[in-house]
């Protein structure tokens, strides 16, 4: 089956850390850009962060640069975001997605996992 | 970066009804832009890439209009399962944007 699937999220102090993975199936991880998307609770949709397929370029949202990094491990089918420097504002559930094409649209989405900064 | 704005922030339609949703850039993106369907719970769901191509296994009630600044989603009949939020995504520049979101509710 063609999945995405998230953990390691949960309830970190501010200024803590946290790493989240995605462990991707069904297709053949390796061939595609990788993104997270956040959304904090009841609010709308926030794009974060991507990585190239073969994890050499990335791009951050200016939200989270220098203190969020992307990263993949092709060998295990597995993104991940290394977070640090958590701020209350970063409260959200995280998607992992997959983008297709040179249109930039992201066809596969996980169904998150849920990050809450709170002391 | 490119600011998204839709319209209406929210509507209520009966079954059968033809539902229009708006979205706008801040500027030119040509035809770089996507509609997603969020039901609550759960992830985005893919409907419309390009601005007017139909993801595989949407149904074809589902159209998408538009280029430049001006986008338009379609729903030519509303079905029960269409409720949610709908949301357009910019995908021209980074960083890529999302609309505020339309949530479609059933009469």
């Amino acid at each position: 089956e063609v999945q995405l699937v998230e953990s390691g999220g949960g309830l970190v102090q501010p200024g803590g850390s946290l790493r989240l993975s995605c462990a991707a199936s069904g297709f053949t991880f390796s061939n595609y850009w990788m993104h997270w998307v956040r959304q904090a609770p009841g609010k709308g949709l926030v794009w974060v962060s991507r990585i190239n397929s073969d994890g050499s370029t990335t791009t951050y949202a200016d939200s989270v640069k220098g203190r969020f990094t992307i990263s993949r491990d092709n060998a295990k089918n597995t993104l991940y975001l290394q977070m640090s420097s958590l701020r209350a504002e970063d409260t959200a559930i995280y998607y992992c997605a997959k983008s297709n094409g040179g249109y930039w649209y992201f066809d596969l989405w996980g169904r998150g996992t849920l990050v809450t900064v709170s002391s | 970066d490119i600011q998204m704005t839709q319209s209406p922030s929210s509507l209520s339609a009966s079954v059968g009804d033809r539902v229009t949703i708006t979205c706008r850039a801040s500027q030119s993106i040509s035809s770089f832009l996507t509609w997603y369907q969020q039901r609550p719970g759960i992830a985005p769901k893919l409907l419309i890439y390009a601005a007017s191509s139909l993801q595989s296994g949407v149904p074809s009630r589902f159209r998408g209009s538009g280029s430049g600044t001006d986008f338009t989603l379609t729903i030519s009949s509303l079905q029960p399962e269409d409720f949610g939020t709908y949301y357009c995504q910019q995908s021209y520049s980074i960083p890529f944007t999302f609309g505020p979101g339309t949530k479609v509710d059933i009469k």
